[in-house]
């Protein structure tokens, strides 16, 4: 069964803008991490947050996770065209379960 | 960083042939491993979670006979399809746990396998 779900399923911005992305979960965690896959190819990871921790930067990437809520949100600064892919959440302990996924389109 | 890597990365396979995939980790020693499932434009879907020594463990649906996982070393475990058919054909990605990094995990890079 499925852990993490994000909302929205698909975003399209321009260059430049910021893009915000959630991610809801079910059960308790150890941490979140946030994933990028562009089409066709392997997972990238991005950030990992603890379950401990309520932010976390870096680079242009800024994650929020609200245990309370059992949410989390990823916030891409300043998009760029490269910043196109799809964005997965998925928590740990050890079996990760993935969302659905965000589809974020950047144009240039 | 940690690094896992997957062979092959495709594979193309007649129906009712065995396929069998790699996984490897590199530069740690992996005790429990990850296969995973994505279907095109979805989720990854976990399969089986390998531990070394052990049996895997299967998710609900999958599979133990077709998708035979062995995870024979601390670095490999393998996927085998077996009797593969079309309805396989799918992208499959493993990943690994490095200890000491609080359960995040490693990917692969996948594997495409296509069955005519």
């Amino acid at each position: 069964s499925q852990q993490g779900e994000e909302d929205p399923q698909a975003l399209s911005i321009q260059e430049g803008e910021n893009a915000t992305m959630n991610c809801s979960y079910k059960t308790s965690i150890n941490n979140l991490q946030w994933y990028r896959q562009n089409s066709g190819r392997g997972l990238v990871h991005l950030i990992l947050i603890r379950s401990n921790e309520r932010e976390k930067h870096s680079g242009r990437l800024r994650v929020t996770l609200d245990t309370s809520k059992k949410s989390s949100s990823l916030l891409i600064t300043a998009s760029r065209a490269a910043d196109t892919a799809s964005y997965f959440c998925a928590t740990a302990p050890n079996d990760m379960r993935f969302g659905a996924g965000t589809r974020l389109t950047v144009k240039p | 960083g940690a690094v896992v890597s997957q062979h092959p990365s495709w594979v193309i396979c007649k129906s009712g042939t065995s396929v069998k995939i790699e996984c490897r980790s590199l530069d740690f020693q992996a005790t429990t491993m990850f296969w995973y499932r994505q279907f095109p434009k979805q989720s990854l879907m976990l399969m089986a979670t390998s531990n070394e020594g052990s049996k895997a463990t299967y998710e609900q649906g999958v599979e133990k006979d077709k998708f035979l996982i062995n995870h024979a070393s601390l670095t490999l475990s393998t996927l085998t399809v077996t009797s593969a058919h079309p309805e396989d054909s799918s992208f499959y990605i493993c990943s690994a746990i490095s200890p000491g990094t609080s359960d995040e995990q490693f990917f692969g890079p996948g594997t495409r396998l296509t069955v005519l």
